[in-house]
């Protein structure tokens, strides 16, 4: 199936490290959004983006819609231990019409130590 | 406001059953989309329904099938389950607001095992 690139994959980092992750598409999108979950639950939406240039933030966290359509990045600014999850970005492409469908990235696993 | 529920959240089936899952969007939201989760492809996109209506399908087999009704509350029946059809199925429900944008908000899931 389809998928982003995301990355890095994973990162272990200490409590109160700024944290950055990035998706690339080949692709044009016409919304970016970031979500997180936890183990065995769905995913929560923590920000999305609906405009190129874009730059939204969520206390902690700031993402930015690339201005050529096909990337956006996540930053989380002084991590805490409850930040530890895996975050995913997901897309509407602009191909296919009046659709809700997402295409998602790989997802990055985030380690925090206190 | 209530979030996104899905029903049952786990269930064991054998290989060749069927099995029905449930979903109840968010009130006022008329866009209901299906994804399953897997180690290894991700999360992928079945299908979404609005106002009643398959509007998109992602790359599944027939014997994935879904549907909507006139209160949004969607279920997903798949038919003739193999072992890797074993997934965590997630349903997510969005509503356009008056920017003329969509988001989508997921449930918690339903972890699907086959035998």
């Amino acid at each position: 199936g389809q998928q982003l690139n995301q990355s890095p994959q994973s990162m272990f980092i200490q409590e109160g490290e700024d944290v950055s992750m990035n998706c690339t598409s080949s692709s044009i999108f016409n919304t970016w959004l970031w979500y997180k979950q936890d183990p065995g639950e769905g995913p929560v939406l923590l920000i999305a983006l609906y405009k190129a240039g874009e730059l939204t933030s969520n206390g902690r966290l700031t993402a930015q819609f690339g201005i050529t359509r096909k990337d956006s990045f996540l930053n989380i600014s002084a991590s805490i231990p409850s930040d530890v999850g895996i975050y995913f970005c997901a897309g509407v492409p602009s191909y296919g019409g009046a659709t809700n469908k997402l295409i998602f990235g790989t997802g990055t696993l985030l380690a925090v130590q206190p | 406001k209530a979030g996104v529920t899905q029903t049952p959240r786990y269930l064991i089936k054998t290989r060749g059953q069927q099995v029905t899952l449930s979903c109840s969007p968010i009130s006022g939201h008329r866009s209901v989309s299906w994804y399953q989760q897997t180690p290894g492809q991700g999360l992928q996109f079945l299908f979404e329904y609005f106002s009643e209506t398959q509007r998109n399908k992602g790359n599944f087999p027939g014997r994935f099938s879904g549907r909507q009704f006139s209160n949004s509350r969607s279920e997903m029946n798949v038919s003739t389950l193999e072992l890797g059809d074993s997934a965590l199925y997630l349903c997510a429900s969005s509503r356009r607001d008056r920017a003329g944008t969509d988001t989508q908000y997921f449930g918690p899931g339903t972890r699907l095992t086959v035998l």
